[in-house]
């Protein structure tokens, strides 16, 4: 099993340049979250799916956008980079359950807005 | 909202002293996991308490859950260097989605 895949690593945008990442999972996950990661800030939520077909905001859900037409596959669009979406983006996927189970993490995008 | 608060935000210890971090939530939790991360990796998950008192262990690394489960501790005996990282406690309220605390950084020196 490969795990989380993320790509690509990393990646540059203009201010104003929409891009996805991609993230897809052999586990057979149904919960799938994004997450961005900034110094001091810890991980914050973007959007989470608990399923195909179901999405939902998280707690910095602003200029992102996702979708989840297969279990396998949740990527994140940016609609129009700006400087401050400058981070480093995980995806993770938990099995199901009725209780969290622990998330496997991918490796992380490293995104630059200049 | 829920908010989960780590402290201290970073650690500097000689290899073989003890380190803790601890974690506070404003609400009562049904669970809460453990994750480190390696500088420059992605946190990879350790642990999950869910009852209230509980302790686990993982060879040199204990885990508490507060009978309250509002809070947690971690606390790492004898550190080595392969302890460096960040340690990030996240909880769950009820069905909701798990709130990340902002990490504890740990150095250790040789």
């Amino acid at each position: 099993n490969a795990g989380v895949t993320q790509t690509p690593k990393f990646q540059v945008l203009k201010t104003g340049q929409s891009m996805t990442l991609q993230c897809a999972q052999d586990m057979n996950h149904e919960y799938m979250s994004w997450y961005r990661q900034d110094p001091g800030m810890g991980l914050r939520l973007i959007h989470y799916s608990v399923g195909a077909g179901i999405t939902d905001q998280g707690e910095v859900p602003n200029g992102y956008n996702v979708s989840r037409s297969t279990t396998e596959d949740f990527p994140l669009r940016l609609l129009s980079a700006a400087p401050s979406q400058t981070s480093v983006y995980f995806c993770a996927s938990s099995p199901p359950g009725t209780r969290i189970h622990g998330y496997t993490f991918g490796s992380g995008t490293r995104l630059t807005v200049v | 909202g829920q908010q989960v608060m780590q402290i201290p935000q970073y650690q500097h210890v000689q290899e073989g002293e003890d380190f803790t971090t601890y974690c506070n939530s404003s609400t009562t939790l049904s669970n809460i996991q453990w994750y480190k991360q390696r500088p420059g990796g992605h946190p990879v998950f350790l642990i999950q308490l869910v009852k209230s008192g509980e302790v686990k262990k993982q060879k040199r690394l204990t885990f508490q859950f507060g009978e309250a489960k509002k809070n947690s501790s971690l606390h790492i005996t004898a550190t080595q260097t392969t302890d460096v990282g960040t340690y990030f406690c996240a909880g769950q309220e009820g069905y909701s989605t798990l709130t990340f605390g902002k990490g504890t950084m740990l150095l250790v020196s040789p």
